[in-house]
């Protein structure tokens, strides 16, 4: 069973809608839960933590948590072309190692 | 905002050499970690750093390779006897101190082994 679980996509949006990523993970003892976005050829960005379960917002996201389901998703609204990335989602249990999703690829046509 | 610096951004060795990638930390972080992205694939943990000690080390992380803190700023990993499997793309990541807060990315180095 792999660590960290991601649809490799693409998944394919228009502009202004509703991107909805999802992750699941294996270990239960995760403490901490992160999204990271990566452009073609450049390092991960971190765009969203979450560590407790419920939703957290900002700005145009939403990440969501559901430690009894060991799920993750991160919602992008008013999608935009410059959201078109690799969005990784990565699991630690506290300052521990990062354990990382093979990704999901994001496309955002105009 | 604060960033975390990598030299060099791309690295040509002759397999068998030796390379050292550099890594200048957040000024404030305590936590340093090495990743690593094969081309195409996902990014894998290689060690963590902490108070001058390596607190944790996977199982790619064997005798080839190295880190250290020569002068209390860079962090190093050294690669010795390079393979032709080791290119990869080679990314610093620091931590605050608290036990939850994010890891941020430099921007990463390329090493390309011929």
């Amino acid at each position: 069973q792999k660590e960290v679980e991601q649809n490799s996509g693409p998944l394919s949006v228009p502009e202004g809608a509703i991107a909805s990523l999802n992750c699941t993970y294996s270990d239960r003892g995760s403490q901490s839960f992160f999204w990271y976005r990566q452009y073609s050829g450049k390092s991960p960005e971190l765009i969203m933590s979450i560590y407790s379960n419920g939703d957290k917002e900002d700005g145009r996201f939403t990440a969501q948590l559901n430690k009894a389901s060991q799920y993750v998703s991160l919602l992008i609204r008013d999608s935009q072309p410059s959201d078109s990335a690799t969005y990784l989602c990565a699991v630690s249990r506290g300052f521990q190692k990062l354990v990382f999703g093979t990704g999901t690829r994001l496309l955002v046509s105009p | 905002e604060p960033e975390v610096t990598q030299t060099p951004s791309h690295q040509v060795t002759q397999m068998g050499q030796e390379v050292i990638l550099r890594c200048v930390p957040i000024s404030n972080h305590l936590y340093f970690y090495w990743y690593r992205q094969i081309l195409g694939q996902k990014v894998e943990f290689l060690v963590s750093f902490y108070n001058n000690e390596i607190s944790e080390k996977s199982e790619i992380f064997d005798d080839q390779f190295s880190v250290e803190r020569p002068d209390g700023s860079n962090f190093t990993l050294k690669i010795r006897s390079t393979k032709l499997e080791d290119s990869a793309m080679y990314f610093c990541a620091t931590g605050d101190i608290g036990s939850n807060q994010p890891q941020h990315f430099g921007d990463g180095t390329r090493l390309s082994i011929l």
